[in-house]
Formats: structure tokens, C-alpha cells, sequence
């Protein structure tokens, strides 16, 4: 039943390692979203998806590395890591753009540590 | 540009009492505006959200918010909160391709 999904839920690893994080919504969206929250809970639009299109990119470094397979599934790959890159990661989708409101429903989050 | 301001990052309250989360938004453009709370370990849950006509919103939980055109605000309001409403609250506008914009956050925190 779960509608936006994402794996892992916590991930903790080493400076300079790549990793990767999973996104699935089951709603028939064709718009997916990642988002940062930060050590002081401050959220952040990174990018956005629609029908497999990159939107969005909100000057995140190239590090980060957006891919979207097909509509329901948007993953977020991060090489060589950083101290600065440990937060909260959320994934949303919503139905289409772009010309007039659609509400956006969250994943639950996936907490990485950089050590 | 848009950009949201929420002008207290704690509002400790007791039990049963009153409580208003106040937000304030610049937006040079049509006007979409969120309430969405984040409980202890857990993704965000939308609240209320303000598109467009009636100026008081009702939301989930008991909770409803004003919007305030010449005061540019959208404050959130409960007339008696619970314990189980301690959690984080963010204000957000919608920004261009369906961004949400969101402010720092308040952290409502109910003792007993």
C-alpha cells in the first residue's frame, strides 16, 4: 500500500565511497522530486523528473547524479562523498506539470551518514 | 523569487492550550501555499494547502490557517493542541515547475 517508497531508510558510510538511494511511488505520478534536509532541518529541492525528464536541478554539485529508468522510479546516485552530504534525503512524486498545482507526496526518508 | 519565512524556530506550548505557527511568504507570482508537518523519524504528511477562495483553510488534525494577502501571511493555528501534535511544521509556497519552496521550520513542542 505504501505510496512513495525509498531504500535504504538509513545508510551510513565512509568519505569517498559512492552509494546510491532508491525511489518507487505507486501512484501513477509522472513527476518525481528529491529533496535534502539538512542537520538543522532545513529542506531543499535538488531535482525533478517528469516522464523520465530531468526539470529540475537546483545547482547541485555533479557529484549527483539523478536517474530515472522510468516514471515510477527515480534514484539519486552520489559519488565520492562528502562530510556535507550526511542528511536526510526525501523523495516525492505528483501527478503532471506544469501549469497548475499538484500536491506532492513524500517518502519517508532515507537518512545518510558520511563518517 | 519566492522564499518563506517562519518566525520562530520553537513554540513550546502545555497540553489543551491554543497554539499559532507563523509564517510569512514573498511570492511575485500566483500564490499556492502548504502547511506540512514532519513527526519524529518520518517523511512529511501535508496539512492544509491554500490555491485559491476562501482565505481560512481547514486542515487535518484540527489545525487551520488564515491566508493574509496584504500581510503576506499564512499563519497555522489550533485551538487546543495534544501531546501527539509535538512534531516539526513547515510552511512552503510553490515555486515555478511545481517546486515547494519551504521555510526553516517550527518545532511545536506540547508539554503536559
Amino acid at each position: 500500500d505504501t505510496a512513495v517508497s525509498q531504500t535504504p531508510k538509513y545508510l551510513v558510510t565512509q568519505m569517498g565511497n559512492d552509494k546510491s538511494i532508491k525511489c518507487e511511488q505507486n501512484l501513477g505520478h509522472d513527476t518525481m522530486y528529491w529533496y535534502k534536509q539538512d542537520s538543522k532541518k532545513f529542506l531543499k529541492i535538488m531535482f525533478s523528473y517528469n516522464n523520465k525528464e530531468l526539470i529540475i536541478n537546483e545547482t547541485v554539485p555533479n557529484r549527483f547524479s539523478p536517474k530515472s529508468p522510468d516514471k515510477a522510479h527515480l534514484n539519486l546516485h552520489i559519488n565520492s562523498l562528502e562530510l556535507g552530504d550526511s542528511a536526510v534525503y526525501f523523495c516525492a512524486s505528483s501527478p503532471i506539470l506544469p501549469s497548475s498545482y499538484n500536491e506532492q507526496f513524500f517518502g519517508p526518508g532515507t537518512r545518510l551518514t558520511v563518517l | 523569487a519566492q522564499s518563506v519565512t517562519q518566525l520562530d524556530s520553537q513554540v513550546p506550548v502545555f497540553e489543551e492550550a491554543p497554539v499559532e505557527l507563523r509564517c510569512n511568504y514573498s511570492s511575485s507570482v500566483s500564490v499556492y501555499l502548504f502547511w506540512y508537518v514532519q513527526y519524529p523519524n518520518q517523511g512529511l504528511q501535508l496539512l492544509l494547502k491554500y490555491l485559491s477562495g476562501s482565505t481560512l483553510v481547514k486542515g487535518i488534525n484540527g489545525f487551520e490557517a488564515e491566508f493574509n494577502k496584504s500581510q503576506t501571511s499564512f499563519h497555522l493555528r489550533k485551538p487546543s493542541v495534544h501531546i501527539s501534535d509535538t512534531a516539526e511544521y513547515f510552511c512552503a509556497v510553490m515555486g515555478g515547475y511545481n517546486k515547494l519552496i519551504f521555510g526553516a521550520g517550527t518545532r511545536l513542542a506540547v508539554h503536559p
